[in-house]
């Protein structure tokens, strides 16, 4: 029953390997969020999606990239990984852009090898 | 650009006591600011937040103060409980826009 949930919870891999991690939330809403938290705990916003259009796209690696097949979904793929993509990967959504509450998921500990 | 600022990493406070948590800005721009609370291996969750016309906003024991002036803002929690130990982040959003976090305040209520 939870909100919004990611999966994996954690990703260990090697370096140059693609990989996705997937995103639902059941709360309806129309937008949603990747944020980034790398090792100096900086909680980073990377993307935000908005009724399956890109709104926000902070100066992330276009190795990332962001996929919504729909409302309920916003997938992170991560292509060639390298060793400094080793952070946690959270999930968020809110009920509409500029709205000012946000649901996290639970995060996505991303070990690149 | 870190524009939200959290300079105490812990604080551990006596159970019953006040918990005071410090959040500085940089960009006067921001006009609503969020306090979001954190389990390990769980996401933040909103805690309390306060808008920029107002300089307090009280949800039972949680009170979050603005300073405008000073570019300051506070999270009080009265009195603390052992189940508030938690990693307290701050946040800070311009006209609806994204949100700027602080690195964290780790809270450890000693019962």
């Amino acid at each position: 029953d939870t909100a919004v949930s990611q999966t994996p919870k954690y990703l260990v891999t090697q370096m140059g390997n693609d990989k996705s991690i997937k995103c639902e939330q059941n709360l309806g809403h129309d937008t949603m969020y990747w944020y980034k938290q790398d090792s100096k705990k900086f909680l980073k916003i990377m993307f935000s999606y908005n009724n399956k259009e890109l709104i926000i796209n902070e100066t992330v690696p276009n190795r990332f990239s962001p996929k919504s097949p729909d409302k309920a979904h916003l997938n992170l793929h991560i292509n060639s990984l390298e060793l400094g993509d080793s952070a946690v990967y959270f999930c968020a959504s809110s009920q509409a852009a500029g709205s000012n509450e946000q649901f996290f998921g639970p995060g996505t500990r991303l070990t690149v090898l | 650009d870190q524009q939200v600022k959290q300079n105490s990493p812990s604080l551990s406070v006596q159970e019953g006591r006040i918990s005071i948590l410090n959040c500085d800005y940089t960009n006067s721009m921001f006009d609503y600011f969020l306090w979001y609370k954190k389990y390990p291996a769980e996401g933040p969750t909103f805690l309390i937040s306060i808008s920029s016309i107002k300089d307090k906003n009280e949800d039972g024991r949680f009170t979050v103060f603005l300073n405008k002036s000073a570019k300051h803002l506070s999270l009080h929690i009265v009195p603390s409980q052992p189940g508030d130990s938690a990693v307290y982040f701050c946040a800070a959003s311009a006209f609806g826009n994204q949100f700027y976090f602080g690195t964290g305040t780790s809270l450890t209520v000693i019962p």
